[in-house]
């Protein structure tokens, strides 16, 4: 059965900081790795796609890395800014068009 | 791009009472969608695949009698909590992928739904 956890459970850093979020999965039989942003109360707004071939993707100020055969993944995110704040989770699809398996995510404070 | 909605995003009401949660994709077809339950600081957790003009998939543990799903045409599909009870007050979201584009194409997701049971 397939298991994602991610540390750390909760982050707080300065702006400005660069910082790394970690994800690891149990079954490196994966067919995609998705991270999401999620705010209080609120629905999920996809950040990074990384297929299963791929070993990383890049937006803006955010880049995530894929390590199939170790199970890992990591969210890197640059200059951190107050408006990062928010839950970041990691969810694996193990075929195309299933439905992800999710870790509990990492809740990220950014002080001004 | 493709866009989920889903309606209505927070529902208080009496224990007892049935509740339908509306997930609808707005600019694609979906022929399957997929419902997720989040307790408060715990991860999304797959309660059943919803696929139109079929039954829906339950996974272990989700009492399907206790949540229907109706997935009726491509575009949407509704999720049912009949009798709720305070144990059933939760987030509840939903999502689907599109088809017709390439395999990389992410899921996406609705704005979920707060249900509080009182």
């Amino acid at each position: 059965k397939q298991e994602v956890t991610q540390i750390p459970a909760a982050l707080s850093v300065p702006e400005g900081e660069n910082l790394v979020l970690n994800c690891s999965f149990t079954d490196s039989a994966i067919y995609n790795l998705q991270w999401f942003r999620q705010d209080p109360g609120k629905g999920l707004t996809s950040l990074l796609l990384i297929q299963s071939s791929q070993r990383e993707q890049t937006s803006g100020r955010l880049n995530a890395s894929l390590d199939k055969s170790s199970g890992r993944s990591t969210l890197y995110i640059a200059a951190s800014q107050p408006g990062d704040s928010a839950t970041y989770l990691c969810a694996v699809g193990r075929q195309a068009g299933t439905a992800l398996i999710f870790g509990k995510g990492t809740t990220l404070s950014v002080s001004s | 791009g493709a866009v989920v909605s889903q309606h209505p995003s927070w529902v208080i009401c009496k224990s007892g009472t049935s509740v339908k949660i509306e997930c609808r994709s707005l600019d694609f077809q979906a022929t399957t969608m997929f419902w997720y339950r989040q307790f408060p600081k715990q991860s999304l957790m797959l309660m059943a695949t919803s696929n139109e003009g079929s039954k829906a998939t339950y996974e272990q543990g989700v009492e399907k009698d206790k949540f229907l799903i109706n997935h009726a045409s491509l575009t949407l599909s509704t999720l049912t909590v009949t009798s709720a009870h305070p144990e059933d007050s939760s987030f509840y979201i939903c999502s689907a992928r599109d088809p017709s584009g390439q395999g990389n194409q992410p899921q996406h997701f609705g704005d979920g739904t707060r249900l509080s049971i009182l």
